[in-house]
């Protein structure tokens, strides 16, 4: 089966343009994951979709960032305008749901991640 | 195939047990992470590991560098410590190769 996929790998933009990270889920996992490490720190949540609806949000930075699931299934995240300070490695993860399966975990599976460098 | 595998994939234990969870990588590193993910879906980071052994609390995470592999016991263990724990190769220092993580539930 096909992994998480994320495009682009590497992005390279200017400061107060505008940048659209894309994940590609496993087929049938209802749960996408977004996650960012800044240059050399831990790794943070962003944000969680089960299918297209956005379960928890907590992690977004600022206004800055959109998320979006239409269709649940592929996924994009827009910075727009991007700043320095968001320049690092953006991580898509994915999980399938398993129901009634209470405590039983689905692996969660990681994306190559999108190296972003904002000059 | 999987640069990170990681061991059990679910656990579960009663209060007070000693659990150990294992990380095997492939990918050469400059360090090993371990998370913790909460239900949903915050990711914390617990330890990060180049050499020996580090202690944090009830925590504790070792790293075998020849043999690629790297340990995560918790002592005396609390329902508390339920979550999802996720091993992290790390290449180059920006780089993660994750495990597909360890579902661990402390029953009282």
């Amino acid at each position: 089966e096909a992994g998480v996929t994320q495009f682009p790998s590497h992005s390279v933009i200017e400061k107060g343009q505008t940048v659209t990270l894309r994940c590609d889920p496993i087929s049938g996992h209802d749960n996408l994951y977004w996650y960012r490490r800044v240059m050399g720190k831990e790794i943070k949540f962003l944000l969680h979709f089960v299918k297209e609806s956005k379960q928890d949000e907590s992690g977004m930075p600022n206004n800055r960032f959109l998320a979006e699931r239409t269709g649940g299934t592929y996924s994009t995240l827009k910075v727009q305008p991007a700043e320095l300070e968001d320049s690092g490695v953006y991580f898509c993860a994915s999980s399938q749901d398993i129901p009634g399966g209470g405590t039983v975990h689905s692996p969660l599976h990681f994306g190559n991640g999108t190296r972003l460098t904002v000059t | 195939k999987n640069e990170v595998e990681q061991s059990p994939q679910n656990l579960t234990a009663q209060e007070g047990e000693f659990i150990t969870i294992n990380c095997s990588y492939s990918v050469g590193i400059s360090a090993l992470h371990w998370l913790q993910q909460h239900p949903g879906g915050g990711i914390v980071s617990l330890f990060m590991l180049s050499s020996g052994k580090k202690k944090h609390g009830r925590l504790i995470a070792t790293i075998n560098i020849q043999e690629k592999h790297s340990s995560l016991h918790i002592t005396a263990s609390h329902p508390r410590d339920s979550a999802v724990y996720i091993c992290a190769a790390d290449p180059d220092g920006n780089q993660f190769y994750f495990g597909t993580g360890t579902s661990l539930t402390v029953i009282p």
